[in-house]
């Protein structure tokens, strides 16, 4: 079965960077796209924006365009969003997810903290 | 990059209502591009309907979508006590989210 496994939660001062992970299994990990979503406390989702780990070709949401880096290792079927100059405002919990109609598949999501 | 208005921000309806949801685009979508996704406090996001009508896998009937160009509209035709969320409609993948409508109990 599909399954996508974040890293744990991170707590993260402003300024610092946070990387999380996102491993794949029980499908062929080069024919899907992955996208990144987070949600902060109180707030609506955002679009991050996806990787393609077939070519490792990536579009990102304008903004985050100057602050996010989305990567992949296919020789462990792992994707990495990193995010730097966090914010306190970053604080929120990050998803992955595989989505093409008709199925859906999302991360367990992680935490990331960002405060003094 | 495509800038999505959802109305109204909330919907307080009753158990067996009928919910309208909008989602206006700044400029025209093709059809294949239009989602929809359901999400309650402490769990993912869940895909409701994607190509802008067609359910995804193990969605009920009673959520349906319709649309085309700029206008596009999410209705659940009889609300039942699971369905009270928030609700979000998407560029397939490739643009930010609307601001979510948030379907209350009445």
């Amino acid at each position: 079965q599909v399954q996508l496994v974040q890293s744990g939660a991170e707590v993260k001062k402003p300024g610092a960077s946070v990387k999380v992970s996102c491993k794949a299994s029980g499908y062929t990990f080069t024919d899907y796209y992955l996208h990144w979503v987070r949600q902060a406390p109180g707030q609506g989702l955002e679009w991050m924006g996806w990787i393609y780990p077939n070519s490792g070709g990536t579009k990102y949401a304008q903004k985050f365009q100057d602050r996010v880096t989305m990567t992949r290792d296919t020789s462990i079927s792992t994707v990495y969003m990193e995010l730097s100059s966090l914010r306190s405002d970053d604080t929120a919990v990050y998803y992955c997810a595989r989505v093409k109609g008709p199925r859906d598949y999302w991360g367990q999501g992680t935490l990331v903290t960002v405060s003094s | 990059e495509i800038v999505l208005t959802q109305s109204p921000g909330t919907l307080s309806l009753s158990p067996g209502e009928r919910a309208t949801l909008s989602c206006r685009a700044s400029q025209s979508i093709s059809s294949t591009n239009l989602a929809w996704y359901q999400h309650k406090p402490g769990q993912a996001p869940r895909l409701l309907i994607y190509y802008t009508s067609s359910r995804a896998t193990g969605i009920p009937d009673r959520f349906s979508g319709s649309g085309s160009g700029t206008d596009f509209t999410l209705t659940i035709s009889r609300l039942e006590p699971e369905d009270f969320a928030v609700y979000y409609c998407q560029q397939y993948g490739s643009s930010p989210f609307g601001g979510g409508t948030k379907v209350e109990i009445k």
